[in-house]
């Protein structure tokens, strides 16, 4: 079973950007789509984006402007970037598998990134 | 854009079926997937491609989509089963997520 680890700055001030990454373990990054997801305290989840194993990304239309995916199969990781951060992107970020059957198989733990003003 | 509608909350007694529902436009023409998630933990997957249990996922856990409505059934709903369950599913090549619906086993 394939294991993902969040890991990046957990504070960020506002108007800078948040850097995330997530290592994949326990398997191949090759063929996948990985995804971020985040979520604010006590609301629900958001789809930030995904990226393939090729480079590949889609991105949610609201982000869009200020999200950029990046993907090092080499080290098996994949990276998020959201710049200009206010303290609506404080969350809880989690990184997640896209299995072939269009769902979410595999989640980080998610790290809760907070932004400061 | 896409939206999809879930009750934000629903209460059933131990032993009871629970049916959570999720509406969208044409719902029933896509794939729906639906998540359990436990306070502090990540989001688990219970059913995918509507109908579909992973592995490892009680078999309780059933599903179905047509319409504009999907819908997750827990039968003989136990304590255990208590969380937030979100549903899922694709407009073209963007992830849309429900709200949620807080499940309470009372």
């Amino acid at each position: 079973q394939v294991q993902l680890q969040e890991s990046g700055p957990r504070l960020v001030k506002s108007s800078e950007t948040l850097s995330l990454t997530c290592t994949v373990s326990g398997g191949s990054i090759s063929s996948s789509y990985w995804n971020w997801v985040r979520q604010p305290a006590g609301k629900g989840l958001e789809w930030i984006g995904r990226i393939y194993s090729s480079g590949n990304t889609n991105y949610n239309p609201s982000l869009k402007s200020r999200v950029t995916m990046s993907v090092d199969t080499s080290k098996k990781q994949f990276s998020l970037k959201l710049t200009s951060v206010t303290a609506a992107d404080t969350a809880v970020y989690y990184c997640a598998r896209e299995g072939f059957t269009e769902a979410f198989d595999s989640w980080g733990q998610g790290t809760l990134v907070t932004v400061s003003s | 854009s896409y939206e999809l509608t879930q009750p934000p909350s629903l209460s059933v007694s131990p032993g009871q079926t629970a049916s959570l529902t999720c509406s969208g436009d044409k719902l029933g023409d896509k794939y729906a997937s639906w998540y359990q998630q436990k306070p502090g933990q990540p989001p688990v997957v219970v059913i995918y491609q509507d109908t579909k249990r992973p592995s490892g996922i009680p078999e309780r856990f059933s599903g179905s989509n047509s319409g504009n409505t999907a819908t997750l059934t827990i039968a003989g709903t136990q304590s255990v089963d208590e969380a937030d369950y979100y549903c899922q599913a694709w407009d073209s090549i963007t992830v849309i997520f429900g709200g949620g619906t807080k499940l309470t086993v009372l």
